[in-house]
């Protein structure tokens, strides 16, 4: 079964609005990491934030936000005022802690196209 | 050289060649992995190193080969591939804490994009 769900397949949107990026888990461990990945047009996957299930507090970077619900099973990522370069696949990924190989479940992946 | 460093970037090969892909991490992590990445399905988890040891073989065929010299080496030759064996390849570490929790994020290196002919 699928753990980690991205719904949005793609999304576009004009430079400079807000654009929010779905993310829900199903997991059964009560200690887990959820974490976000860029893939831009050159292949790299860059990791943007991870966050352990025992922090629900809200962490903002820059133009970046992530909103963690643990009542919703939902991490959602929210990009402000959206640039050009934003474009990429954006990647959610959970890791459960009784799994010995630490092993990243990832999700589908949301384009994110932002048009100038 | 910083991060994760991955050669050659771009391969192409015949379905009778043999051909190995390289990664090299300086990041001073203790685990490494491959991944396939194929258009428009989930990364897939193919190789899982820790301590030098290979701890998870997800069902890969067999003309896949990994090999892990060294906690900052990872290997994987190729051998009588197939064309749907086309894909990004990208090689990734973390630092793991054994026998407990793990800040497990992971970095990527650029991936090798494979075409077999």
């Amino acid at each position: 079964a699928q753990k980690v769900t991205q719904a949005q397949t793609e999304i576009s949107v004009v430079e400079k609005e807000d654009v929010t990026l779905d993310c829900v888990y199903e997991t059964r461990d009560t200690t887990y990491y959820l974490f976000w990945y860029k893939q831009p047009p050159s292949g790299e996957l860059v990791f943007l934030i991870r966050r352990n299930s025992f922090d629900e507090q809200n962490e903002i970077s820059g133009r970046y936000s992530w909103n963690f619900q643990k009542s919703t099973s939902s991490f959602n990522f929210t990009i402000t005022a959206s640039q050009v370069v934003d474009s990429a696949v954006y990647f959610c990924a959970l890791s459960e802690a009784e799994d010995s190989n630490y092993q990243l479940i990832w999700g589908a992946g949301t384009k994110l196209i932002i048009k100038p | 050289e910083t991060g994760v460093t991955q050669t050659p970037r771009h391969l192409v090969m015949g379905m009778t060649n043999k051909k190995s892909l390289k990664c090299e991490q300086h990041l001073g992590h203790n685990a490494m992995y491959w991944y396939k990445q194929s258009a428009k399905k989930p990364l897939e988890l193919m190789f899982v190193y820790n301590f030098k040891e290979q701890t998870e073989n997800n069902s890969v065929p067999s003309r896949f080969s990994p090999e892990c010299p060294n906690s900052s080496h990872l290997f994987l030759h190729l051998h009588t591939l197939q064309p749907e064996d086309s894909a990004l390849y990208l090689c990734a570490s973390s630092r793991q804490l054994a026998g407990g929790s793990s800040y497990n994020e992971q970095f990527f290196g650029p991936g090798t994009r494979l075409t077999v002919l």
